[in-house]
């Protein structure tokens, strides 16, 4: 079973509509969460990150996390064309703080 | 802009070869993790250095090796390359206190080419 696993998409959405992106991870004892946004040929940037049960909102983004269920998400609202490129969801593994990022969700938002 | 900065940008190598690639943290930050991603995956975390010292390492051959220097930059070195290990290779710090990870923060990537 793969650490982090995310659907590789496209995942196809109009503009204004709410984006969302899923995740799962394998090891129960992770205790850090982030999405991480790539666009096309460059370094990934933090959008946000999550420790705790619940959801976390900034700006348009909302992560939201189930530890019972190893589950992570990203909300997007009124999406918009910039918005488009690669999200990719990482974990950290807690018996050596190591970070594992999943392939990644391609974002395709239709204007 | 995250302070991360890497260096070469571009190379090419042939089989064989041996690489360096170096990374300068930024201000404040005392871990390096290096990551190797393949045109449409996900970053590959290759391995970790804190405080020097390497903390854990990703399912790579020991021709993958690395230092950490007293100013927290690092390189990653990779011998007797191979076709396979064309990927951007990625450098990423991090704050880490008391066993917590804090979130990574790239730099712009080196992009490798074995021929």
């Amino acid at each position: 079973q793969k650490e982090v696993e995310q659907n590789s998409g496209p995942l196809s959405v109009p503009e204004g509509a709410i984006a969302s992106l899923n995740c799962t991870y394998s090891d129960r004892g992770s205790q850090s969460f982030f999405w991480y946004r790539q666009y096309s040929g460059k370094s990934p940037e933090l959008i946000m990150f999550i420790y705790s049960n619940g959801d976390k909102e900034d700006g348009r983004f909302t992560a939201q996390l189930n530890k019972a269920s190893q589950y992570v998400s990203l909300l997007i609202r009124d999406s918009q064309p910039s918005d488009s490129a690669t999200y990719l969801c990482a974990v950290s593994v807690n018996r050596d703080d190591k970070i594992i990022f999943g392939k990644g969700t391609r974002l395709h938002i239709l204007p | 802009e995250t302070g991360v900065t890497q260096s070469p940008t571009h190379l090419i190598k042939t089989r064989g070869q041996q690489v360096t690639l170096r990374c300068s943290s930024q201000s404040g930050h005392n871990t390096v993790s290096w990551y190797q991603q393949a045109l449409g995956q996900g970053p590959q975390f290759i391995f970790q250095y804190y405080r020097e010292e390497e903390n854990g390492r990703g399912n790579f051959p020991p021709r993958f090796s690395g230092l950490q220097f007293p100013n927290y930059s690092s390189e990653l070195n990779v011998n007797a390359l191979e076709l396979d290990d064309s990927a951007l290779y990625l450098c990423a710090s991090s704050f880490q206190a008391g066993g917590h990870t804090g979130e990574l923060f790239f730099g712009e990537g080196s992009r490798l080419t074995v021929l």
